[in-house]
């Protein structure tokens, strides 16, 4: 499975777009990319999934590229709540996949 | 709720001790996932099961072992207890194919 590359940390201000960005250039082209978050001390939630086109729900937009090699995850308007570590994986359908976590994007939204 | 159930919440025990872990998967996933984050660390996939079986291990102590049940639920036993055991633990479940992982809301163990 394809690595991800993120940067460890991020602010933005509340009410901001907040716009996190991950590398996945050796993304195979059945390969997903997937964007989970962890609040402090509680589980990791998942957020949004994509294959090839933009997809939009009601937590998050997440862009990729037309190659494939990169995604932005995209908060449109971020809340103090909002603030966690974002997590981006990449993973093929079916199969044993096990996730793997790296250390994701510590995001920060402030006032 | 995320509907994969871990209890206890906390745990307080003494090293040397053994103790077990509990996760309810969520309804239809065959696949439990037990992973270890301990203080400002990353999440450390520990090891999987999907439908009663083993499928894949990571890096988990050999005081450490896991099983899951008839009905899915799955329990991850941690022996001989030492300080650095000390973290979060967390259970993730799924159903094959390209959906998402969800995961409990995790045991805290304290080792003292």
């Amino acid at each position: 499975d394809a690595k991800t590359t993120q940067p460890p940390s991020m602010d933005c201000a509340e009410g901001r777009a907040a716009n996190l960005p991950c590398n996945h250039s050796t993304i195979s082209g059945n390969e997903y990319v997937y964007w989970y978050r962890q609040i402090h001390s509680q589980g990791p939630q998942y957020i949004i999934h994509g294959l090839k086109n933009n997809e939009t729900n009601e937590m998050a937009s997440l862009i990729i590229t037309e190659d494939r090699k990169s995604s932005t995850l995209i908060l449109p308007h971020a809340t103090l709540r909002d603030t966690a570590v974002y997590y981006c994986i990449v993973r093929a359908s079916g199969g044993s996949y096990i996730p793997t976590f790296g250390r994701g994007t510590s995001l920060i939204v402030h006032p | 709720d995320s509907g994969v159930t871990q209890t206890p919440k906390h745990l307080i025990t003494a090293t040397g001790q053994r103790v077990t872990l509990r996760c309810s998967p969520r309804s239809g996933d065959l696949s439990v996932y037990w992973y270890q984050q301990s203080l400002d660390q990353g999440l450390q996939f520990l090891i999987q099961y999907y439908n009663g079986e083993e499928r894949a291990k990571g890096n988990i102590l050999e005081r450490f072992s896991a099983q899951q049940f008839p009905d899915l639920h799955s329990e991850l036993n941690l022996s001989s207890l030492e300080l650095g055991d000390s973290a979060l633990y967390f259970c993730a479940s799924s159903v094959a194919g390209i959906y998402g992982y969800t995961f409990g809301s995790g045991t805290r163990l304290t080792v003292v």
